[in-house]
């Protein structure tokens, strides 16, 4: 099973509301990560969570909260967002590089996304 | 610093072979991936080098050379369904980043 999976798929919100982004994998991977991409450019590193710990916050802006509940699940906490933070918002997560279940590799898996809009 | 950097575009016959290309730089090399992205959807992993050489995964293979900073993938016997973005992505030492490089849209036509 190399499955990650995003919910909602789409949201829609105003600069004044609270949502969350939730992503959930049963790969036994423990490190887990939040990018962002605008259309038609790559992905940009967002937050990088290893055994449930922030290790990596790329000078994300504080209206973008992440929290990691788990080895399995990995949310994004959204607050009065702008409209420029409208893009697909996608979850990895990959084994831990030097471990002995990483095999050498600590490929990422990539869930389907989250098409956010912001009005 | 770093800068990764791939075609914009390219355009390839059904049945045909096509090289994607992708060179280089970044301090702290530790891997080089290579991803599938359909529009509007996730990426998903084709292939990984961390030594120099050759991998071949059915009709992918990927190539890296180290020394030359250089990766291509080469897709054989060109599909329709293979018409999307292949996004190059290097890892780095010291860490969980990868950059992405800006990816290469392919346009398989009849």
């Amino acid at each position: 099973d190399t499955e990650v999976t995003q919910t909602p798929k789409h949201l829609v919100m105003g600069m004044t509301n609270k949502k969350s982004l939730k992503c959930e994998q049963h790969m036994g991977h423990r490190a887990m990560y939040w990018y962002k991409q605008k259309a038609k450019k790559p992905p940009e590193l967002m937050f990088v969570y290893s055994y449930e710990k922030l290790s990596i916050n790329e000078s994300v802006p504080s209206r973008f909260s992440p929290e990691c509940p788990n080895s399995s699940l990995l949310n994004l906490h959204l607050h009065a967002l702008q409209p420029e933070d409208s893009a697909l918002y996608l979850c990895a997560s990959s084994q831990v590089m030097g471990t002995r279940l990483a095999g050498g590799t600590d490929t990422q898996y990539f869930g389907p996304g989250t098409r956010l809009t912001v009005l | 610093g770093q800068n990764i950097d791939q075609p914009t575009e390219m355009t390839a016959t059904e049945g045909a072979i096509v090289q994607i290309n992708c060179t280089y730089q970044t301090s702290g090399f530790n891997g080089l991936f290579w991803y599938q992205q359909h529009a509007g959807e996730a990426p998903t992993f084709l292939s990984y080098n961390v030594l120099d050489g050759l991998e071949e995964k059915g009709r992918f293979s990927s190539f890296l050379s180290r020394s030359k900073g250089y990766s291509y993938l080469l897709l054989k016997e060109l599909q329709m369904k293979d018409s999307a973005s292949y996004l190059c992505a290097v890892r780095k030492t010291g860490g969980f980043k990868t950059i992405f490089g800006a990816g290469t849209r392919l346009f398989v036509k009849a």
